[in-house]
């Protein structure tokens, strides 16, 4: 159990694209969900925690306008990156929990965006 | 600022070894810690969750032991196998709010 859906895998598309990235838990219903950002040989950075109903809580530094989190369902939460530019090309991965509080998390397989 | 390390960026054993991986914290009092691999390309799986309160967790191969003294965990992989070559993340939390490190590779060799 626990399976987490994550989709697309890839994306490749020219600047000033925005791109929708789509978040599913498909055995459980996820309280939570987190959005994360990794680039090579690094650490996860999370870029904001979303809960079913209200609005995501973005971590400093990540701009809510560019990076667009809705959770409208405690099966689904959705990414969308605004007009995205090269340097928004990276490793994106979201991750679901059953409840709040210290709980695990289960992952996507992540999309790797590119920006042309 | 917090800051969590990993002992090292990458480790090599040979198969039929212990890998002990460590998890080192500052500026941060976790109510628990929790351990992931990763594979190239992949989201990371969840292995265990160790609390505050709990010293040292099992689950088949896997022992994760938790000093809140020393600020540290290590992470035992016994009698390792070539699958078990990933990346190995550590993660520090408090209620909804979860630190990743930055992971160590490791490489077990036949």
């Amino acid at each position: 159990g626990a399976v987490v859906s994550q989709h697309p895998s890839w994306v490749i598309c020219k600047s000033g694209t925005s791109v929708k990235i789509e978040c599913r838990s498909l055995d459980f219903q996820a309280t939570t969900m987190f959005w994360y950002r990794q680039f090579p040989k690094q650490s996860l950075m999370l870029m904001a925690t979303s809960n079913e109903g209200s609005k995501a809580t973005y971590e400093q530094g990540v701009e809510k306008d560019k990076f667009l989190i809705n959770h409208a369902s405690l099966t689904l939460s959705t990414l969308t990156v605004t007009s995205a530019h090269p340097e928004d090309s990276s490793f994106y991965i979201c991750s679901a929990s059953r409840r709040r509080g210290n709980q695990p998390q289960h992952f996507g397989d992540g999309t790797r965006l590119s920006i042309l | 600022s917090q800051k969590i390390e990993q002992n090292s960026e990458a480790l090599n054993i040979q198969e039929g070894k212990t890998a002990t991986l460590t998890c080192n914290y500052t500026n941060y009092s976790p109510a628990y810690l929790q351990w992931y691999r990763q594979d190239p390309g992949r989201g990371p799986v969840f292995l265990l969750l160790i609390r505050e309160n709990e010293k040292e967790k099992r689950k088949e191969r896997l022992k994760v032991t938790f000093d809140t003294t020393l600020k540290q965990s290590l992470f035992h992989i016994t009698a390792s196998q070539p699958a078990d070559s990933a990346t190995y993340l550590c993660a520090l939390g408090n209620n909804n709010d979860m630190r990743f490190g930055a992971g160590t590779r490791l490489t077990v060799k036949p």
